[in-house]
């Protein structure tokens, strides 16, 4: 199995402007989070989701951030306008029921 | 509610120095805890767990106990390499069929030649 797959790796934008990141998640699993790592305030679980629905997005930061997964092999997550304090590395991760999460090499997003 | 907490680093040690990083945990019930690795420029990755009190997880040379009357799960190594160089991250996922897993802070270990 190839691992979790996110795109794109890097991604440099401008205030104001869209950004959407993706996620495959590994075939089979039925869990997919969304996550931020930032320096200042490490690790942070944005959403996440089970068969494909939504059950808990408490820690999306504000309705600028959107997801979603219309499908078990693809999610995205969405922000719009983005604004530099969104800058960070945000991880995809799936896992099996009650198994161990598998995360995905990570999308650095720069905002200018 | 559930919470990690995870010594504060960086960590720098010279190689084959002995390693603990400690870790402490709030939950109601038997949690199942976890340590989890992140190589520089990487997503994290499964390094060990334990799933009920007193089991000892371990992996390429780490071990942790799940110590239920202290809340702790210190990850310790005996030997450590410039390769472990990385951010250590202490989790627990509840009891119950839930996927979701809450993270102590992540601490960063140097290791010097």
């Amino acid at each position: 199995d190839a691992g979790v797959i996110q795109s794109p790796r890097h991604e440099v934008t401008e205030m104001g402007q869209e950004v959407t990141l993706r996620c495959k998640p590994i075939s089979g699993h039925d869990y997919l989070f969304w996550y931020r790592q930032t320096m200042m305030r490490g690790l942070e679980l944005l959403i996440y989701f089970n068969n494909n629905v939504p059950i808990d997005d408490s820690g999306m930061p504000e309705d600028r951030f959107s997801a979603k997964m219309p499908n078990a092999s693809f999610s995205t997550l969405k922000i719009q306008p983005s604004e530099p304090r969104d800058s960070a590395v945000y991880f995809c991760a799936s896992s099996a029921t009650a198994g161990e999460q598998f995360f995905g090499p990570g999308t650095r997003l720069t905002v200018l | 509610g559930n919470s990690v907490t995870q010594m504060e680093g960086p960590v720098t040690l010279s190689e084959e120095a002995f390693l603990t990083i400690n870790c402490t945990y709030t939950a109601t019930g038997y949690p199942s805890l976890f340590w989890y690795v992140q190589y520089p420029g990487e997503g994290l990755q499964l390094l060990l767990k334990a799933t009920k009190a007193d089991d000892k997880g371990s992996n390429k040379g780490f071990e942790a106990t799940y110590r239920k009357e202290t809340t702790s799960f210190h990850l310790e190594k005996g030997s450590v390499q410039v390769s472990d160089s990385a951010v250590y991250f202490c989790a627990l996922r509840k009891a119950g069929a839930n996927s979701k897993l809450t993270f102590g802070k992540g601490i960063t270990l140097s290791v010097r030649p």
